[in-house]
């Protein structure tokens, strides 16, 4: 199975960074995600890491460590819009089907 | 190219009824992830299925829930006998493979049990 934890919630000010940090233990590993859902809505995506290191897009970064069975998520520059909750999702490996096991999300509110 | 379509978008049944929640996958794509997500929480996976087939379907109820994903038509998420505890959001996603880069999510149809 898979156990995924990230903080519930982070409060930062327009125009900041804030890191997101996810933490899991799997019995299977094939890419780590993080999508990010507005209230109401449906999540959508927007980062996918399955080999260490940094990907970055835009003002959205995502770092993954398979080791350490650590990701973050970093939003720069923020605006009002990100408000909303960030999603850490883990894929099983394809024997288990492949399927998205999710932390509980982390709620984002930007000040200005 | 029309994303995964969920509907309805919203369902109010009263307990004891039946829900039926409809998911039509990007086209083309095979694979069609089921997940709930109650108020306030992360999203669950329920059920994995490909055309004609349930993969995985560890992750939802033995009782009162079925899923199918005909050959023709759209995914069904069918609930039997509606409880207030199944109010929720149901999300489906699909994705070609199953091991593409993302899944892509419908917008949910959100049942509500009075």
């Amino acid at each position: 199975g898979q156990n995924i934890d990230q903080p519930t919630e982070m409060t930062a000010t327009e125009g900041a960074i804030v890191q997101i940090n996810c933490t899991y233990q799997t019995s299977g590993f094939n890419g780590l995600f993080w999508y990010q859902q507005h209230a109401g809505e449906a999540p959508t995506f927007l980062s996918y890491n399955v080999l260490d290191g940094l990907e970055e897009k835009g003002r959205f970064s995502s770092f993954l460590s398979r080791s350490k069975g650590y990701s973050y998520l970093l939003l720069k520059e923020l605006q009002m819009k990100d408000s909303a909750s960030y999603l850490c999702a883990v894929r099983d490996g394809e024997a288990a089907g492949n399927k998205l096991t999710f932390g509980g999300g982390t709620r984002v509110l930007v000040k200005p | 190219n029309a994303g995964v379509m969920q509907n309805p978008r919203h369902l109010v049944r009263r307990r004891g009824q039946e829900a039926r929640l409809r998911c039509s996958p990007v086209k083309g794509h095979s694979h069609v992830y089921w997940y709930r997500q109650l108020p306030e929480e992360g999203l669950k996976f329920m059920v994995y299925l490909q055309k004609e087939n349930i993969i995985d379907e560890s992750g939802m109820p033995k009782e009162r829930f079925s899923a199918e994903f005909p050959k023709e038509g759209p995914s069904i998420l069918r609930i039997q006998q509606v409880v207030r505890g199944d109010s929720a959001a149901y999300f489906c996603a699909s994705s070609p493979s199953g091991r593409g880069t993302e899944a892509f999510f419908g917008q949910g149809t959100r049942l509500t049990v009075v």
